[in-house]
This record gives C-alpha cells, sequence and structure tokens, in this order.
C-alpha cells in the first residue's frame, strides 16, 4: 500500500526566506499526489496536486512542488514565506483508487 | 451548500454517552471519508465509503465506532459509550468518482468528552 513520509514535524522560517517541506512517499504504482494546508481550526485545503504530465506543480499562495520519481520525493517550496502562511501541512499520495494516504503533517512557523 | 459540512461543529459529551457525528458531502460525490485528528497530531484515517458501502474499515479504533451512508450522500460516524481518549477533531471528505482525484475537507467535529 501507498505511505508518505514527511521530514520534520515542525519547520521554522523567517518571513521572506525560502521554505522547504519534504515528502517522500512510497507507491507501487504512479502515483497521485497532493499538498493540503490546515489553518487553525479549519478542515484542509488543497494546495496543489500532481496527476501527470509536468513534473513542477504550481499551487495557490505561490506554493510549488516538483515531482521527482527517482527520489521518490515531492517537496513543496515557497520562495518568499509571509506571516499568513504559518500553519500545518500535509502531504498525501493516492495510487488512483480513491485511496489517499495522508503524511503525519508539518507544522510551518514564521517568524517576522 | 457548495462545499463540505459537518454537524455539530462542536460537541461536549459526558463519559459513556453515545454520541453521533454528521457529514453532508458534495453533490455528485461518490466517495466519502472521515478522519480523526487529536490535538497536535496528524489525521488518523477511519474509515471510507464508496457509494453506501465501505470497502474499507481498517482504521475504526475500535468496536464502539460505527458509520454509516445512506442515499450515497450523508453519513454518520456513531461513537458508543465514549472514553475520553475519543476526544479530538473528527474530520469528513468527498471525492469525485474515478481515481486520483483530491479530498475536500468539511471544517470538522470537535468532539470532547468530560
Amino acid at each position: 500500500a501507498q505511505s508518505v513520509t514527511q521530514l520534520g514535524s515542525h519547520v521554522s522560517v523567517s518571513e521572506g526566506a525560502l521554505v522547504l517541506l519534504r515528502c517522500n512517499y512510497s507507491s507501487s504504482v504512479p502515483p497521485y499526489l497532493f499538498w493540503y494546508v490546515q489553518y487553525p481550526n479549519q478542515g484542509l485545503q488543497l494546495l496543489l496536486k500532481y496527476t501527470t504530465g509536468a513534473t513542477l506543480v504550481k499551487g495557490i499562495n505561490g506554493f510549488e512542488a516538483e515531482f521527482k520519481k527517482s527520489e521518490t520525493s515531492f517537496h513543496l517550496t515557497k520562495p518568499s514565506a509571509h506571516m499568513s502562511d504559518a500553519a500545518e501541512y500535509f502531504c498525501a499520495v493516492s495510487e488512483g483508487n480513491n485511496d489517499m494516504r495522508f503524511g503525519a503533517g508539518t507544522r510551518l512557523t514564521v517568524k517576522p | 451548500g457548495a462545499g463540505v459540512s459537518q454537524s455539530p461543529s462542536n460537541k461536549v459529551t459526558e463519559k459513556g454517552k453515545d454520541v453521533e457525528l454528521r457529514c453532508d458531502p458534495i453533490s455528485g460525490h461518490t466517495a466519502l471519508y472521515w478522519y480523526r485528528q487529536s490535538l497536535g497530531q496528524g489525521l488518523e484515517f477511519l474509515i471510507y465509503f464508496q457509494g453506501n458501502s465501505a470497502p474499507d474499515k481498517s482504521g475504526l479504533p475500535s468496536d464502539r465506532f460505527s458509520a454509516e451512508r445512506t442515499g450515497g450522500s450523508v453519513s454518520t460516524l456513531t461513537i458508543q459509550r465514549t472514553q475520553q481518549e475519543d476526544s479530538a477533531v473528527y474530520l469528513c471528505a468527498s471525492s469525485r468518482p474515478g481515481g486520483g482525484h483530491e479530498q475536500y475537507f468539511g471544517p470538522g467535529t470537535r468532539l470532547t468528552v468530560t
């Protein structure tokens, strides 16, 4: 079965600095990959997804992620962090059968 | 409505009581999921419905937990004889038919067992 590992349960960056949240996956078939964001006291919201085609995926709020098959990775990046980016971020993988597995999440803190 | 809705938004109950949590998925979404999120924890998968059937109940933590879905739409998660460790936010999500589609999440129900 597919699985996801998010490296770092907590990441802290300064405002304006690069954001890098790491995600590695395991899948027996070409995966569908997702990043979700959860703001305090809210449900999860889709940031971006990879299905097929271009391996660099752009999402909302200036985030992007690159699918690297050779590294089984789907890291999330943003060139310049904003205070409003502080949230919990979840990586998820699906094998295309409505069965999605989530990582444990990474809490992003942005320091002024 | 346009999104997934859940009710109640907050529920406080006494230990030993039964509770029912409701999820209204997006119209046309045949897949429905329940997750549990304890304080500071990630998402714990509970159960998944395809239509009214539950092909994967592997995440239900005990036989006190059950879920049903009727008419391919509304789902109810029932917790019997609640325990303090059941306190958590219960999230529901739905997705379109077919594979590889994102899940749309509701705002969650915060359950507190006193």
